[in-house]
């Protein structure tokens, strides 16, 4: 069975500051995505990574993905208060299911 | 012109009740989902529906049944509802097939009393 793990599940960091979020997974995949989650509010879909090398950015949001270590990243450049959110990576295999990370929520202290 | 929609946002019942929930999509997609987020925000896949056709359909209790009446359409009913079915049920949908790109609800946060 496909397993999807973040790390870390909370992380509290300044504004300005740089961090990296993990994505492991257990299992070849054919696609990971990232998506955002506010409080209270619905999933936002952030990136498609399709293919190993994969490199996607929009802001201060890069994301990338290694098939071959089964690891995606969600690199947070200089980071604003707006950031803050709970983000997920899911990951799917032979095109079933997505299988959703735990999550990690990011909170961003002026 | 809101793209998944839900129905209810809140819902609050009584333990033994019966509820429904209602979800629509406007966008095409052939490919309908009922996921539900407990209090830790773990997100987990109950049912999935492709062109009113039962995909997937995970270990769920047999309380809860879908009903896919077309593919924009997709209702998920709780039969004698208990404490423990209190969470965020999200539905969501995605083009072609199961595994791609989910869009998702704004969610119906159910609390059973």
């Amino acid at each position: 069975e496909l397993k999807v793990e973040q790390n870390p599940l909370f992380l509290s960091m300044q504004e300005g500051k740089n961090y990296t979020i993990y994505c492991n997974y257990s299992t070849t995949s054919d696609r990971l995505y990232w998506y955002r989650q506010d409080p209270g509010k619905s999933l936002e879909s952030l990136f498609v990574l399709l293919s190993n090398g994969a490199v996607k950015q929009e802001g201060r949001l890069m994301a990338s993905l290694d098939t071959t270590a089964r690891l995606s990243t969600l690199h947070i450049t200089a980071a604003v208060h707006d950031l803050s959110a709970t983000y997920f990576c899911a990951v799917s295999q032979d095109l079933e299911k997505l299988t959703f990370g735990t999550g990690t929520r990011l909170t961003i202290i002026p | 012109d809101t793209a998944v929609s839900q129905t209810p946002k809140y819902l609050v019942t009584q333990m033994g009740n019966d509820k429904s929930i209602k979800c629509e999509q406007n966008l095409g997609h052939d490919t309908m989902y009922w996921y539900k987020q407990d209090s830790k925000k773990f997100l987990k896949i109950m049912f999935s529906y492709n062109n009113k056709e039962l995909i997937i359909n995970e270990t769920v209790p047999n309380r809860f049944s879908p009903k896919s009446p077309d593919k924009a359409h997709l209702n998920l009913h709780i039969n004698s509802l208990e404490l423990g079915d209190s969470a965020v049920y999200f539905c969501a949908s995605s083009p072609l097939r199961v595994g791609t790109e989910a869009f998702f609800g704004q969610g119906t946060r159910l609390t059973v009393v």
